[in-house]
């Protein structure tokens, strides 16, 4: 089973402030790596498939990194609408999918 | 535009099944796996399995082999999901979701249906 572990699970910052986000496999996903944003009482968005590829519509200020084992999302300058709960996916032993535990973006 | 809008939010007792509903629009409807997910409360995601609308080919994530059943009617452009044997630690928000491309990234997302099992 593939584990994916997310730190650190706050990140406390102030808007405009750049967000680092990682995410760690248990073993290689090669690239097969996505990131999700949900907003309180609101569903997930998906934000980063492929370890880089921004989805249709997402912000420039969001990008996605890493291959293997370690992958990072960073927000480069963080927006009022970006503190919010992500999520780090993989798609590696497709037909089956898990997610990670998640990290909060809160305000400092 | 892709919509996923899932039924109303479900009350159940401990033992009974419950079986939810994902009407798509905007799109071809067999063209993309639909993905469930559920969330419980204050918790993480946590991917249930997927259907594949065009053959009704399922998957299912290990622990809910045997008591979740993923079913679709294609006239209708619905997916299904029943959950049986419900137990408290069920209690969450599930939702549905389109994948991009029918490889595991999940792009368009329902709003959640809430199941409450309680005694």
């Amino acid at each position: 089973e593939i584990v994916l572990t997310q730190s650190p699970a706050t990140l406390s910052l102030s808007p405009g402030g750049r967000a680092t986000l990682s995410c760690r496999a248990n073993q290689s996903v090669s690239r097969y790596l996505a990131w999700y944003q949900q907003k309180p009482g609101q569903s997930p968005r998906l934000l980063i498939y492929d370890a880089s590829n921004r989805a249709t519509g997402v912000p420039a200020r969001f990008s996605g990194s890493g291959s293997g084992t370690d992958f990072t999302l960073t927000i480069s300058s963080l927006e009022p609408e970006d503190f919010a709960v992500y999520y780090c996916q993989q798609r590696s032993n497709w037909p089956l999918l898990t997610f990670g535990g998640g990290t909060k973006v809160e305000i400092k | 535009q892709v919509q996923l809008v899932q039924s109303g939010a479900e009350v159940k007792k401990p033992g009974a099944s419950v079986k939810l509903s994902c009407k798509a629009s905007g799109y071809t409807f067999t063209a993309n796996y639909i993905h469930w997910v559920r969330q419980a409360p204050g918790q993480g995601l946590e991917w249930m399995g997927w259907i594949n609308p065009n053959s009704g080919g399922t998957n299912y994530a290990q622990k809910f082999q045997g008591w979740v059943t993923m079913t679709r009617d294609t006239s209708i452009s619905t997916a299904y999901m029943e959950v049986s044997r419900l137990r408290p630690g069920d209690t969450a928000v599930y939702y549905c979701a389109k994948d991009i491309y029918s490889g595991g990234w999940l792009g368009s997302w329902g709003q959640g249906t809430l199941v409450t099992v309680s005694s």
